[in-house]
């Protein structure tokens, strides 16, 4: 069973730039999350996706998008880059929720510069 | 606010060793706790406690929870160095499931 898959896995961009990342989450996953790990600030959630419908958005400016798609990959965008925005962006895909919640698997995440 | 709090933040041993790391939390409405073992990139998922799932076991790894302190230990015996990573606890928020607050992690060291 293929796992989750990001892309691309290295990124350079300059200041100013817009980028946008790849996820295919693992095959019958539905839901797919978006989080941000620097080091000053550890992993934080982004967003996530369930149903091509953003379920919940984390603390993070309206420069950071997404969406997903009808076979459940699913896409993130920043636009105007700034250099605080150089991170490794993992995205995680989990199966449909329990009430005691449910395990979510990463992806090997896209390694962000912004120079 | 949700909050994770791990410790220690790094950690030196040799192979052979066991060891204990610490998560402890503050949330509402408690789901579950989660913890993850991050080697390089992807977080990989290690175990999942409950209010029905207190303990969990998987070869020399184990972890319990304390649904009454609010916190979780993870147990590694017998450290080799392929244990050497980041520890990562996690806890659902009240609104989703699967929206994950991340404590800081543990930087595991395991020296030959």
């Amino acid at each position: 069973k293929a796992g989750v898959t990001q892309t691309p896995r290295y990124l350079i961009k300059t200041r100013g730039q817009q980028v946008t990342l790849s996820c295919s989450p693992i095959s019958g996953h539905r839901s797919v999350s978006w989080y941000q790990q620097t080091p000053g600030q550890g992993l934080q959630f982004l967003f996530e996706y369930f149903s091509e419908t953003q379920r919940n958005k984390g603390n993070f400016p309206g420069r950071f998008s997404g969406r997903q798609f009808s076979n459940s990959r699913s896409e993130m965008n920043v636009s105007t880059l700034e250099l605080g925005d150089s991170a490794l962006y993992l995205c995680a895909s989990s199966t449909r929720t329990v009430a005691e919640g449910t395990e979510a698997f990463f992806g090997q995440g896209t390694r962000l510069t912004v120079v | 606010e949700d909050k994770v709090v791990q410790s220690p933040l790094s950690l030196v041993v040799h192979e052979g060793d066991t060891v204990t790391l610490n998560c402890s939390y503050e949330v509402t409405n408690f789901r579950s706790l989660l913890w993850y073992k991050q080697e390089k990139k992807a977080p990989t998922f290690l175990f999942m406690l409950t209010s029905s799932g207190i303990e969990k076991k998987s070869g020399r790894l184990s972890s319990i929870l304390d649904k009454k302190e609010l916190f979780s230990i993870l147990n590694i015996t017998a450290t080799q160095t392929g244990d050497s990573a980041v520890y990562l606890c996690a806890v659902p928020a009240p609104g989703s499931a699967r929206q994950l607050t991340f404590g800081s992690g543990t930087q595991l060291t395991v020296l030959p």
